[in-house]
């Protein structure tokens, strides 16, 4: 199975800063991988797809980039209601498989 | 708009099994995939497989063949998950995902405790 590594795990930031999650493959998985947001009470809502195309209705501050094994998740300008879970998830290769998450926090 | 309306938290017993359900509203049912994902406390999300409503096709993970059991009932736009021979490992919450790879979008989650 491909194995995400996801960094970092936690993020403490602060309200207006600018954030990047990364995402690591263990190999290439051409551009197949997608950014979800998990909310404390679970809701989890899909971000971006197919690295970087913004999910309808979801903010322009949030951006998605990547090649290859090397994938990221930027934040431009933290709002109250982005600090969440944070997982990317990859579609390439069967079986599809999540990174561990990240947790951003509050600073 | 499109909701996966799933089933209420269940506490089970070990060597039990359970059957959970995650109901599709605001799209045509049989025109897309549903996934089963796994949430443990602290862990990462796990695919669990997906089943393709209008043939009843079915894909698992093999992690989880012999352990969940992917079903559906068209007449009432409800895909199923039965869960069998229940450990405490199986607590988690589980979460049905429209479509096999790309999960758009996602029920609020169902928690299993499996606990004596």
């Amino acid at each position: 199975d491909i194995q995400l590594t996801q960094s970092p795990s936690t993020l403490p930031a602060s309200l207006g800063e600018r954030v990047t999650i990364s995402c690591r493959a263990s190999q290439s998985i051409s551009n197949s991988l997608n950014w979800y947001q998990q909310k404390p009470d679970g809701t989890v809502k899909r971000l971006i797809y197919s690295t970087s195309t913004l999910e309808s209705g979801v903010p322009s501050r949030f951006s998605g980039s990547g090649s290859g094994t090397d994938y990221s998740l930027s934040i431009s300008s933290l709002e109250s209601e982005d600090f969440a879970m944070y997982y990317c998830l990859q579609y390439a290769t069967y079986p599809q498989t999540f990174g561990g998450g990240t947790k951003l926090e509050l600073k | 708009q499109v909701q996966l309306q799933q089933s209420g938290a269940e506490l089970t017993k070990p060597g039990s099994s359970v059957k959970i359900s995650c109901k599709a509203s605001g799209y045509t049912f049989t025109s897309y995939d549903i996934s089963w994902i796994k949430q443990r406390p602290g862990q990462a999300l796990e695919w669990i497989g997906a089943i393709n409503p209008g043939s009843g096709g079915t894909g698992y993970n093999e992690k989880f063949k012999g352990k969940a059991t992917l079903t559906v009932d068209k007449s009432s736009s409800t895909a199923f998950m039965q869960l069998s021979s229940l450990t405490p490992e199986d607590t988690a919450v589980y979460y049905c995902a429209r479509g096999w790879d790309y999960f758009d979008y996602w029920g609020q989650g169902v928690m299993v405790t499996v606990s004596s």
